[in-house]
């Protein structure tokens, strides 16, 4: 169980477009959910982290307009990467998690390679 | 700044061969240390979650021992096995929703 599902897995974009990325909880319903991304080399870094039903918490320095987030219901969250530009290029992962269950074990989608041209 | 470390960077080992790697992290504001285990183009896998200064898990091959004193994890696999090979990602978790991932020990082993 606790299986996360992100989609898509790799895009490619045109500089000025926007990039919509989804992730779902499929076999159990998820609080919370984080936005995760990574550069080579580094480590994951939280950009954000969302309940279902309110507004996101980002972390200082990552632009709340840029990197929309929406978390509709307790199974999927979205990160939209809006007017996308080459420096949004990464790999961004999103993980779910079930509150105080398990203490606080989150369970990752397979990432999605972005790359913005 | 919250300080994750994990050394070495990467790692090649022989099939057979016993190994260990290393997670450092604050020694205050502990509330739990996980790690991960992440193969390529998958979704990272929840390995163990500890608590307890001295707490040791166990998971077939695989186990970890933790010092929350001096702010420290030892993850150790015995007799390495090609399908072992993977990013060992271990997060220090410093209240009930925050955690921070250190950038992962790349494991290769060789048959």
């Amino acid at each position: 169980g606790a299986v996360v599902s992100q989609h898509p897995s790799w895009v490619i974009c045109k500089s000025g477009t926007s990039v919509k990325i989804e992730c779902r909880s499929l076999d159990f319903q998820a609080t919370t959910m984080f936005w995760y991304r990574q550069f080579p080399k580094q480590s994951l870094m939280l950009m954000a982290t969302s309940n279902e039903g309110s507004k996101a918490t980002y972390e200082q320095g990552v632009e709340k307009d840029k990197f929309l987030i929406n978390h509709a219901s307790l199974t999927l969250s979205t990160l939209t990467v809006t007017s996308a530009h080459p420096e949004d290029s990464s790999f961004y992962i999103c993980s779910a998690g079930r509150g105080q269950i398990a203490k606080n074990i989150q369970y990752f989608g397979a990432g999605t390679r972005l790359s913005v041209l | 700044i919250l300080n994750v470390e994990q050394s070495p960077q990467s790692l090649h080992v022989q099939e057979g061969d016993s190994t260990n790697f290393t997670c450092s992290f604050p020694s205050s504001n502990f509330y739990a240390l996980h790690w991960y285990r992440w193969e390529t183009a998958k979704s990272p896998e929840a390995l163990f979650v500890m608590t307890l200064n001295g707490d040791e898990k166990k998971k077939g091959r695989i186990s970890a021992t933790l010092n929350t004193k001096e702010g420290y994890s030892y993850l150790y696999i015995k007799g390495s096995q090609p399908e072992d090979s993977a990013t060992y990602l271990c997060a220090f978790q410093y209240n009930n929703n925050d955690m921070r991932f250190g950038a992962g020990t790349r494991l290769t082993v060789k048959p």
